[in-house]
């Protein structure tokens, strides 16, 4: 049984560009959610996905934007990159129900230059 | 809003030794809580949530978490450490109508295990 598969594992990008990363959930979840992690510090969360809709959403500006697909996969994407949004990108998946923990990929580890 | 403090930069124990980390959440409702586990280069780990009914809950590795509302914690603690423990702990509290449409982690707390 696969867990939660996140691509690509390491991203090297120019400040002014946008990128896209990928997720593909834990089998039977239904909702995705992402998370920023900054070096030394606790995951922030991006936004949520269910329903091919962003259900919630943190404190992140419009440049990070998603995508869900029916077949419950993920995208993130970001545009006009700062150096500050240099972090590990982390993916998380869940059943949408009471009592369904969030189980994470491994990241995406994004640097800017 | 919601928010957890985890007081612990840094944590050194002998292997063998126990362990207990320390969590508290700022939440104004019922708290979903979650410890997670962090090795270099990976991702997070579940160890054990706590969703309601017993406030003791055993989770996956011999880690065990007591829940107590009246000094808003949620502590992690095992009896005896493994060197394969050293890792980065996160404490986290979800929000939402199932407790899982939104994380708040704390900074975490890193496990150094000395032979």
């Amino acid at each position: 049984d696969a867990g939660v598969t996140q691509s690509p594992t390491h991203l090297i990008k120019t400040r002014g560009q946008q990128v896209t990363l990928r997720c593909s959930p834990k089998s039977g979840h239904d909702t995705v959610s992402w998370y920023q992690q900054a070096l030394g510090q606790g995951p922030q969360f991006i936004f949520q996905y269910y329903e091919e809709e962003e259900r919630q959403r943190g404190n992140f500006p419009d440049r990070f934007s998603g995508h869900q697909f029916p077949n419950y996969s993920s995208e993130l994407n970001v545009n006009a990159l700062l150096l500050g949004d240099s972090a590990l990108y982390l993916c998380a998946s869940s059943f949408r129900g009471l009592n369904q923990p969030q189980h994470f990929g491994d990241g995406t580890r994004l640097s800017i230059l | 809003a919601q928010s957890v403090t985890q007081p612990d930069i840094h944590i050194t124990v002998s292997e063998g030794a126990s362990l207990e980390l320390r969590c508290n959440y700022s939440y104004g409702a019922t708290p979903y809580l979650f410890w997670y586990v962090q090795s270099p280069g990976q991702g997070l780990q579940l160890l054990l949530k706590y969703f309601s009914g017993d406030t003791l809950v055993q989770g996956i590795k011999g880690f065990e978490a007591e829940f107590k509302r009246s000094q808003s914690s949620f502590n992690l603690r095992k009896p005896s450490v493994h060197w394969s423990d050293a890792a980065e702990y996160f404490c986290a509290v979800g929000q939402g109508n199932f407790g899982n449409e939104k994380l708040t982690f704390g900074t975490g707390t890193r496990l150094t295990i000395i032979p």
